[in-house]
C-alpha cells in the first residue's frame, strides 16, 4: 500500500525568507515522489521528481526537494520565496514494487507568502 | 513537459441535462487518462480511470451511469455528466501519463456548475 502525508494545512512565509512544504511518505518497496502546484482555479502543474539517483532534485521556478529515505520524506524548499508562490502544493507517491501505477496524493498544503 | 488540454475550462448547464468535458494529450500519447474530482480547497478526488480501448475503471462510490468516459483514442478521453444536478457543481481535472508512464500531466481543470 502506498500513502503521503502533508501534515500542514498552511505554511506561512516573509517574501525572500527560505520556505519548507513538508511531505512524508509509506510504500512497500521504493518509491517514486512528485510534488505538483496549483494557483486559483487551475489545474495541478508539474514542479518535479525523484525517481531515482541524487536525492536532491531540482524542479521549476527555483524549487528543489530533497529524497530522505531514512525519514521517508520529500520536503519542498526554496532557498527564497517570491509573493507569488503563494499556492496549493501538493505532494504524490507511487510505490513501484508491485503496486499501483496510480499515484497516490497529499490533501496539500496551501502556502501564503505574506509581502 | 508534456502538456494536456482540457475544454471547457468553465461550463453552466441546466439541472437535467448533460455536459461533456474533453481532455486531450497534445504531444504525447497516452493510453491512460485519469480523471479527479476537486472540491473548494480540498485534495483530488480519483473518479475513475479511463484506458484507451476499453472500459473504465472507476473508484468506488463513483456512479458509472452518471459519470460516462469514452477513451475513444490515444490522445482524446471524455467525461459525460448526465443528468446533471446541483451537486455535480465542482471542478474536475483530467491527468494523463507521459510515455515514461513515470509522470502524470494535468490539464487546467474544468468549472461545471449546474442551475
Amino acid at each position: 500500500a502506498q500513502s503521503v502525508a502533508q501534515p500542514e494545512d498552511q505554511v506561512n512565509v516573509a517574501e525572500g525568507n527560505p520556505l519548507t512544504v513538508k511531505c512524508t511518505y509509506s510504500v512497500s518497496g521504493n518509491p517514486y515522489l512528485f510534488w505538483y502546484v496549483q494557483y486559483p482555479n487551475r489545474g495541478l502543474q508539474f514542479l518535479l521528481k525523484y525517481i531515482t539517483g541524487d536525492n536532491l532534485v531540482k524542479g521549476s521556478y527555483g524549487f528543489e526537494a530533497e529524497f530522505n529515505k531514512s525519514q521517508t520524506s520529500f520536503h519542498l524548499k526554496k532557498p527564497s520565496a517570491l509573493v507569488s508562490d503563494s499556492a496549493l502544493y501538493f505532494c504524490a507517491v507511487r510505490d513501484t514494487s508491485g503496486g499501483s501505477y496510480i499515484p497516490t496524493f497529499g490533501r496539500g498544503t496551501s502556502l501564503i507568502v505574506h509581502p | 513537459g508534456a502538456v494536456v488540454s482540457q475544454h471547457p475550462s468553465r461550463v453552466i448547464c441546466k439541472s437535467g441535462t448533460s455536459v461533456k468535458i474533453e481532455c486531450r494529450s497534445l504531444d504525447f500519447q497516452a493510453t491512460t487518462m485519469f480523471w479527479y474530482r476537486q472540491f473548494p480547497k480540498q485534495s483530488l478526488m480519483l473518479m475513475a480511470t479511463s484506458n484507451e480501448g476499453s472500459k473504465a475503471t472507476y473508484e468506488q462510490g463513483v456512479e458509472k451511469d452518471k459519470f460516462l468516459i469514452n477513451h475513444a483514442s490515444l490522445t482524446l478521453s471524455t467525461l459525460t455528466v448526465t443528468s446533471a444536478h446541483p451537486e455535480d457543481s465542482s471542478f474536475y481535472i483530467c491527468s494523463a501519463g507521459d510515455s515514461s508512464g513515470n509522470t502524470i500531466y494535468f490539464g487546467e481543470g474544468s468549472w461545471l456548475t449546474v442551475v
